[in-house]
């Protein structure tokens, strides 16, 4: 398997633009898990999917993030407008909550860069 | 509730010393416990994880960790750093639901 995808690598858009990311989990894991990191706040989960269904967005940091889960393969995590202060690196992470004491696995983070 | 408190947002150690990160969870059910690493610019990979069949893990990298549940820990050895040890490290804590608790990680830091 080739892990978990995440596109774009890097992102550079401008302030008040549109940024959408992109995540293609491992085949056969049903919890996807988006996560942002920066220097100020470490490791933050955002959202978290179970059977493509939205379990917990109490980390979105608000009305301007959104994310979703169509298929069992594919996420999307939409900011608009995009700020500064959301540049960060951001993961996409799965797992199979089916296997018992199974890890997260990390894909390799889209690095958003707001100007 | 869960969670994961890493002490020490930064560690040195020479090269060949032992390498000491501490991790103590809070969990109101029998936890599973992790280890991840992050090289620069690189996501998070596993080091190594309790199974609840051994309290004594060990990982990838010649490191290793001891489940202490008296003590609600999970700290990382490595008998002797290398260069290539120096990364991020986290200590991580789940529970049935499949939710992830990340600690705020460790910087190792090899000193040649």
């Amino acid at each position: 398997d080739a892990g978990v995808i995440q596109s774009p690598r890097h992102e550079v858009t401008e302030m008040g633009q549109e940024v959408t990311l992109r995540c293609k989990p491992i085949s056969g894991h049903n919890s996807l898990f988006w996560y942002r990191q920066t220097m100020m706040r470490g490791l933050e989960l955002l959202i978290y999917f179970n059977n493509n269904v939205p379990i917990d967005d109490s980390g979105m940091p608000e009305d301007r993030f959104s994310a979703k889960m169509p298929n069992a393969s594919f996420s999307t995590l939409k900011i608009q407008p995009s700020e500064p202060r959301d540049s960060a690196v951001y993961f996409c992470a799965s797992s199979a909550e089916t296997v018992r004491n199974t890890e997260a696995f990390f894909g390799q983070g889209t690095r958003l860069t707001v100007v | 509730a869960q969670s994961v408190t890493q002490l020490g947002s930064h560690v040195s150690v020479s090269e060949g010393a032992l390498v000491l990160l501490r991790c103590n969870y809070s969990s109101s059910v029998p936890p599973y416990l992790f280890w991840y690493v992050q090289y620069p610019n690189q996501g998070l990979q596993l080091l190594l994880k309790y199974t609840s069949a051994a309290t004594l893990v060990k990982g990838i990298n010649g490191f290793e960790a001891e489940f202490e549940k008296s003590e609600t820990s999970f700290h990382l050895t490595k008998p002797s750093a290398h260069m290539s040890d120096a990364a991020e490290y986290f200590c991580a804590v789940s529970v049935p639901g499949n939710q992830f608790y990340f600690g705020t990680g460790t910087s190792l830091t090899v000193i040649p």
